[in-house]
């Protein structure tokens, strides 16, 4: 079974400008969540997408916003890019409930 | 409100030895799940095991067991017969089941570990 893939892997980016990612689930896996990794604020949570509706959404401004189709696949959009958003965005696939999670290889960018 | 506590921010172990990371937990839900991941320099996390809270046994996968202590809610990570390759970073996290912990994990800070020669 194919592992959970995100695009790009890496983007360099400038301030103010806007960038969009990709997560493609494990077959199967209708949740998607995004988290947002820094060293100074670790992993933080952005949102989570179920069945193409957001579900729950992290403390984080409207800048972040997101979407799932209908094959379950995600995207997160930064709009207006400032040098704070530079970090490793993570997504994680499930099924539902209280089951393992898996994590995609990340996409890192960097803003200057 | 949930949260996880790695107080070991860096651990060094021989190899061939076994080493433990410790966790301990904090929430409100009845009903949760334990994970803990793996980090190495290459940014993936790593899902490594899983511990329901209502489970009777302790998790076990491969050369990684989770030792659960409900009512001290921990839930520390063992690696027996440590390998270079198992140098990383390693996150425990937490998710519940009650709107708004059921969405998300919640990660502690970590605890780089470093296997030695």
């Amino acid at each position: 079974k194919a592992g959970v893939t995100q695009t790009p892997r890496y983007l360099i980016k400038t301030r103010g400008q806007q960038v969009t990612l990709s997560c493609s689930p494990i077959s199967g896996h209708r949740s998607v969540s995004w988290y947002q990794q820094t060293p100074g604020q670790g992993l933080q949570f952005l949102f989570e997408y179920f069945s193409e509706t957001q579900r729950n959404k992290g403390n984080f401004p409207g800048r972040f916003s997101g979407r799932q189709f209908s094959n379950s696949r995600s995207e997160m959009n930064v709009s207006t890019l400032e040098l704070g958003d530079s970090a490793l965005y993570l997504c994680a696939t499930r099924t539902s409930g209280l089951t393992e999670q898996y994590f995609g290889p990340g996409t890192r960018l960097t803003v200057t | 409100a949930q949260k996880i506590t790695q107080t070991q921010p860096g651990m060094f172990v021989q190899e061939k030895e076994a080493v433990t990371l410790d966790c301990t937990y904090d929430t409100s839900d009845q009903s949760y799940g334990l994970f803990w991941y793996k980090q190495p320099s290459s940014g993936e996390m790593i899902f490594l095991i899983y511990q329901g809270s209502y489970d009777e046994q302790n998790a076990t996968e491969g050369r990684y067991s989770l030792n659960f202590q409900k009512a001290r809610k921990s839930a520390n990570l063992v690696i027996s017969a440590s390998q270079l390759g198992d140098s990383a970073m390693y996150f425990c996290a937490m998710r519940g089941i009650n709107t708004g912990t059921a969405s998300k994990l919640t990660f502690g800070t970590g605890t780089r570990l470093q296997v030695t020669l």
